[in-house]
């Protein structure tokens, strides 16, 4: 049974840090592996998806990687704001296309 | 583009009525849809998946006579929650693969948040 776990469970930081955001799981065979940002209230919003067979992902201020092999993946933000402040939710999508999400990562950014 | 709509997106309901929850995919088909479910600062769990024409395959531990799931076409599935408690109050959502070329692509409907009074 596929599990993800997401380290730190909750981050806050001054606005401007670079961070990272980890996020392993348990069954290396993926079909692809997504992060979600949620806002309070919110639904999901996708920031990057990264393919079984890619390495990496980058949007704007935003880079994720994966290494299947470790089943490691990790979310960088890079001159964080205090719009980042949101929840990250990473997850993992099966070739069923059903998909296994972790617990999150509680972000704060502090003007 | 692709969408996947739900609807309502915030319902307030007593205890012990039933309420229906909608999905639906906009400008494309879907065989399957699968319903998540989200308890306050917890992750999304995987509820169910729906099945057009056939019967929905639950997860461990849902219940399938109180998460009824219907899915009667290929755009809309439907997930009823029976004689609802305020513990089942919580954030619903579904997704859809829509197939484009050789993969397909998952989205997600914008949620419903339901409270059980």
């Amino acid at each position: 049974k596929q599990e993800v776990t997401q380290i730190p469970a909750a981050l806050s930081v001054p606005e401007g840090e670079n961070l990272v955001l980890n996020c392993s799981f348990t069954d290396s065979a993926i079909y692809n592996l997504q992060w979600f940002r949620q806002d309070p209230g919110k639904g999901l919003t996708s920031l990057l998806l990264i393919q079984s067979s890619q390495r990496e992902q980058t949007s704007g201020r935003l880079n994720a990687s994966l290494d299947k092999s470790s089943g490691r993946s990790t979310l960088y933000i890079a001159a964080s704001q205090p719009g980042d402040s949101a929840t990250y939710l990473c997850a993992v999508r099966r070739n069923n296309n059903d998909m296994r999400f972790g617990a999150g990562t509680r972000l704060t950014v502090k003007p | 583009g692709a969408v996947v709509s739900q609807h309502p997106s915030r319902v307030i309901c007593k205890s012990g009525t039933s309420v229906k929850i909608e999905c639906r995919s906009l400008d494309f088909q879907a065989t399957t849809m699968f319903w998540y479910r989200q308890f306050p600062k917890q992750s999304l769990m995987l509820m169910a998946t729906s099945n057009e024409g056939s019967k929905a395959t639950y997860e461990q531990g849902v219940e399938k006579d109180k998460f009824l799931i219907n899915h009667a076409s290929l755009t809309l599935s439907t997930l009823t929650v029976t004689s609802a408690h305020p513990e089942d109050s919580s954030f619903y959502i579904c997704s859809a693969p829509h197939r484009q070329g050789s993969g397909n692509t998952i989205y997600f409907g914008e949620g419903s948040w339901l409270t059980v009074v």
